[in-house]
């Protein structure tokens, strides 16, 4: 059975950092491309980032890019997303994707139960 | 970028009526196009892919159609279990967008 459960949200000050993890189990975590999608309160869904299923190709929204990195262990099964220099704007559930392919395409075929960032001073 | 225009933003129905909602891309996206259910408090699910397939353990009363820049999801039998905000989404080149969701709703 396909798992997907995130972990690393919380309360942070605008310009702080964060480290988002989505451990994964049930599939061959490498053989499958990943993606973070966010929700801010009582809004629609935004992607944010995609990477591959090597972690050698990586993609992400205008609105993070520079600020968020999306990266993966393998060896781990595990997904992270590194955000850096949070705005108010940043604040949302942020979801992990499995998708259904190694290559990034922007189909979420599975996604985690998401993990909630709370950007506020 | 591709946009989606999804409509309507929200509707109300009764049980056992067909709801179709909408959703146009502004440019070409061929099939190229999933429908999302998202239950209030939960993570989305994935119902139809390529714009007509059902995804596996899926009601039939759940379909989809188009292709290119016109696509519809429909509804066919209204059912109480179905209340939840359903959404449209591109997928093939980031970046990947959404439609901005549609909320229904039992009469």
């Amino acid at each position: 059975e396909v798992q997907l459960l995130e972990s690393g949200g919380g309360l942070v000050q605008p310009g702080g950092s964060l480290r988002l993890a989505c451990a994964a189990s049930g599939f061959t975590f490498s053989s499958y491309a990943m993606s973070w999608v966010r929700q801010s309160p009582g809004k629609g869904l935004e992607w944010v980032s995609s990477i591959s299923g090597s972690g050698g190709s990586t993609f992400s929204a205008d609105s993070v890019r520079g600020r968020f990195s999306i990266s993966r262990d393998n060896s781990k099964n595990t997904l992270y997303l590194q955000i850096n220099s949070l705005r108010d704007e940043d604040m949302a559930v942020y979801y992990c994707a499995k998708e259904v392919g190694a290559r990034t395409m922007g189909f979420f075929h599975f996604w985690g139960q998401g993990t909630l960032v709370t950007v506020s001073s | 970028d591709i946009q989606l225009t999804q409509s309507p933003s929200s509707l109300s129905a009764s049980v056992g009526d067909t709801v179709t909602i909408t959703c146009q891309a502004n440019e070409n996206i061929y099939n190229y196009l999933n429908w999302y259910q998202q239950k209030p408090g939960r993570a989305p699910k994935l119902l139809i892919y390529d714009a007509s397939n059902l995804e596996t353990g899926v009601p039939s009363r759940f379909s989809g159609s188009g292709s290119g820049t016109d696509f519809t999801f429909t509804i066919s039998s209204l059912q109480p279990e179905d209340i939840a905000t359903f959404y449209c989404q591109q997928y093939g080149d980031p970046p990947y967008s959404f439609g901005q969701g549609t909320k229904v709703e039992i009469k």
